[in-house]
């Protein structure tokens, strides 16, 4: 039984748009993350979480916003969606010795 | 400078050959850990392997932190194995942060 989901796991968009991708762990873990992944820029933190209500940026948060409102849930928004936006997003949870497990991943497209 | 390197960038082999993957570090890390990745697909945990040596069936993960080096071993390759395979490290006072080499590219021929 998976415990790390995403949804969408598909996503088209238009330019300027709202996204909402969303995260879902059952593994009870503090810590959460958002990723995407780019050719020839492997895996990137956008913004992490400590637990419920806390977010924090990571190293390319511009564009993005995050929001912790359980210890399950964890959703990455793209207020103003840019084609520059186009990946494959990941979420993930850790637990207390950092070991982190990886959802399914969303494609988004933003056109 | 990059923080985690990892090589070779892409492997070829024959199945039932072995193969050995480098990544390398250039900082202090409070954790290591190695992920394969299918095509188009999510991120499974291999190892989480801060140091020592640890296994599991044909894969064996090898953290030496004060040369700074992990390794990945996979012995008698099989075509099932071919992916990418991705090791990230948690610096020491990063904050439970990981950061991730480029990944090996292995292609396994049957």
């Amino acid at each position: 039984e998976a415990a790390v989901t995403q949804s969408p796991r598909n996503k088209v968009a238009v330019t300027g748009g709202k996204v909402t991708l969303s995260c879902n762990q059952t593994n009870n873990h503090n810590n959460m993350y958002w990723y995407r992944q780019d050719t020839g820029h492997g895996l990137r933190l956008i913004h992490y979480s400590y637990g419920a209500g806390s977010t924090e940026k990571g190293d390319i948060p511009d564009g993005y916003k995050a929001s912790r409102p359980s210890q399950e849930n964890f959703s990455l928004i793209l207020e103003l969606a840019t084609p520059s936006q186009t990946s494959v997003y990941f979420c993930a949870s850790g637990d207390e010795f950092y070991e982190q497990y990886f959802g399914p991943g969303t494609r988004l497209t933003v056109l | 400078g990059q923080q985690v390197q990892q090589s070779p960038a892409s492997l070829v082999l024959q199945e039932g050959e072995n193969a050995e993957l480098q990544c390398n570090f250039s900082t202090s890390l409070n954790s290591m850990q190695w992920f394969y990745q299918r095509p188009g697909g999510s991120l499974v945990s291999l190892f989480y392997n801060p140091s020592g040596t640890k296994h599991s069936g044909r894969l064996t993960s090898t953290t030496v932190i004060k040369e700074r080096r992990s390794s990945l071993h996979i012995s008698s390759s099989q075509t099932t194995d071919s992916g990418t395979y991705l090791c990230a490290l948690e610096p020491d006072n990063a904050g439970a942060k990981l950061t991730f080499g480029g990944g090996t590219r292995l292609t396994v021929r049957p």
